[in-house]
């Protein structure tokens, strides 16, 4: 079974910028999570989907990151402009669906830099 | 707030020691807790725990959960240099929506 998968690997750009990334889950996931990892800390839920729908964003600073997942199965997660803060790990996740319970299962990651 | 807290935040220790990790938390509606180990890359699944006194066991790994006094151990037998990475603890919530809370994590590290 593939696992999530995730690209680019690595950014870096410099403050104001915009960058993309993208993650396409694990085959039949209805759930679906991006985490932002700064070094030395846990991962931090940005937005969780359950198929296309937004579930949670209370954690997504709005101003300057969106994310969508039209058709219930890969995302995207923007962030226009950066931030040299918003330097940190981005990882996406998916579950076979957190409301019934299943564990989460994590992508490489894009690492991104901004300078 | 929910929070989850790891102790200790990091250790070293030699090969063929025993160690034990700590997950503490404190959630609205919890459902579960999980452990990971984090190398160099993403956060890899070890443990889901739901019951408490339930032991899960996985080769020299190991862990149980207490939910009256609201913690998770992980502990790892016979450690191996292999063992050395970050482990998280992440609790599941359930208020409204459920989603995951980790803690910052706790780096091992196994000398040979």
């Amino acid at each position: 079974e593939a696992g999530v998968a995730q690209s680019p690997r690595y950014k870096i750009i410099e403050k104001r910028q915009s960058v993309a990334f993208w993650c396409n889950p694990i085959s039949g996931h209805a759930t679906l999570y991006w985490y932002q990892q700064i070094l030395g800390q846990g991962p931090k839920l940005l937005i969780q989907f359950q198929n296309n729908g937004v579930v949670d964003d209370s954690q997504l600073p709005k101003d300057r990151f969106s994310a969508e997942r039209l058709k219930g199965v890969d995302s995207t997660l923007k962030i226009q402009p950066a931030k040299l803060e918003d330097s940190a790990v981005y990882l996406c996740a998916s579950s076979l669906d957190i409301l019934l319970g299943y564990e989460q299962y994590f992508g490489p990651g894009t690492r991104l830099t901004v300078t | 707030e929910d929070k989850v807290v790891q102790s200790p935040l990091s250790l070293v220790v030699h090969e063929g020691d025993t160690v034990t990790l700590n997950c503490s938390y404190e959630v609205t509606n919890f459902r579960s807790l999980l452990w990971y180990k984090q190398e160099k890359k993403a956060p890899t699944f070890l443990f889901m725990l739901t019951s408490s006194g339930i032991e899960k066991k996985s080769g020299r790994l190991s862990s149980i959960l207490d939910k009256k006094e609201l913690f998770s151990i992980l502990n790892i037998t016979a450690t191996q240099t292999g063992d050395s990475a970050v482990y998280l603890c992440a609790v599941e919530s359930g208020a409204g929506t459920y989603k995951y809370i980790f803690g910052t994590g706790t780096r091992l590290k196994v000398l040979a």
